[in-house]
């Protein structure tokens, strides 16, 4: 079963704007992953936030988890054509294994 | 480079044909999965391997058969597939079951 969601669907911004996508989960979790895919490749990892805390910064990367509304936000700040990509959000449903999101397709044009 | 390899990266195969997948990771990681990517559709968990041992089987029809010989490497065999079932298959490994998954770069499917 589906357990993160992504918001939106697709999303085509300019280069230097900022991209925020959201993920909202159905059961309580342990952590929750962002992750990012290029066409026709495998996911990369980008960043983990625990249950217990609220925001975590990696780079240009922002994320933000609301437990209360079981919701979490990516901000990718000054984008750039490179960060075209899709976006996932995974999730541990109760401590058990990941389940995945269907995605956001970023697009940033240069 | 995630340190996870899988070949092929691209296949083509008939109906009738048998091939195999394989993912190889020198991680030292515990736990190795198989995913399935169809388009427009969420990441499929198909088979997790913990510790070398089938922990999960998620209603994975039996004409995929996965083997986990020892904790670096795994494998989907596959036999009798359907067209339905080209889609991109990607291999994963973790240290701890809901930890970071590493990713390899997939193996494109094609059934004709």
């Amino acid at each position: 079963s589906q357990q993160g969601e992504e918001d939106p669907q697709a999303l085509s911004i300019q280069e230097g704007e900022n991209a925020t996508m959201n993920c909202s989960y159905k059961t309580s979790i342990n952590n929750l992953q962002w992750y990012r895919q290029n066409s026709g490749r495998g996911l990369v990892h980008l960043i983990l936030i625990r249950s217990n805390e609220r925001e975590k910064h990696s780079g240009r990367l922002r994320v933000t988890l609301d437990t209360s509304k079981k919701s979490s936000s990516l901000l990718i700040t000054a984008s750039r054509a490179a960060d075209t990509a899709s976006y996932f959000c995974a999730t541990d449903e109760s401590g058990s294994r990941l389940t995945f999101g269907e995605g956001t397709q970023l697009t940033v044009n240069p | 480079e995630t340190g996870v390899t899988q070949t092929p990266r691209h296949l083509v195969m008939g109906m009738t044909n048998k091939k195999s997948l394989k993912c190889e990771q020198h991680l030292g990681h515990n736990a190795m999965y198989w995913y399935k990517q169809s388009a427009k559709k969420p990441l499929e968990l198909m088979f997790v391997y913990n510790f070398k041992e089938q922990t999960e089987n998620n209603s994975v029809p039996s004409r995929f058969s996965p083997e986990c010989p020892n904790s670096s490497h795994l494998f989907l065999h596959l036999h009798t597939l359907q067209p339905e079932d080209s889609a991109l298959y990607l291999c994963a490994s973790s240290h701890t079951y809901t930890g970071e998954l590493f990713f390899g770069e997939g193996s494109r499917l094609t059934v004709l």
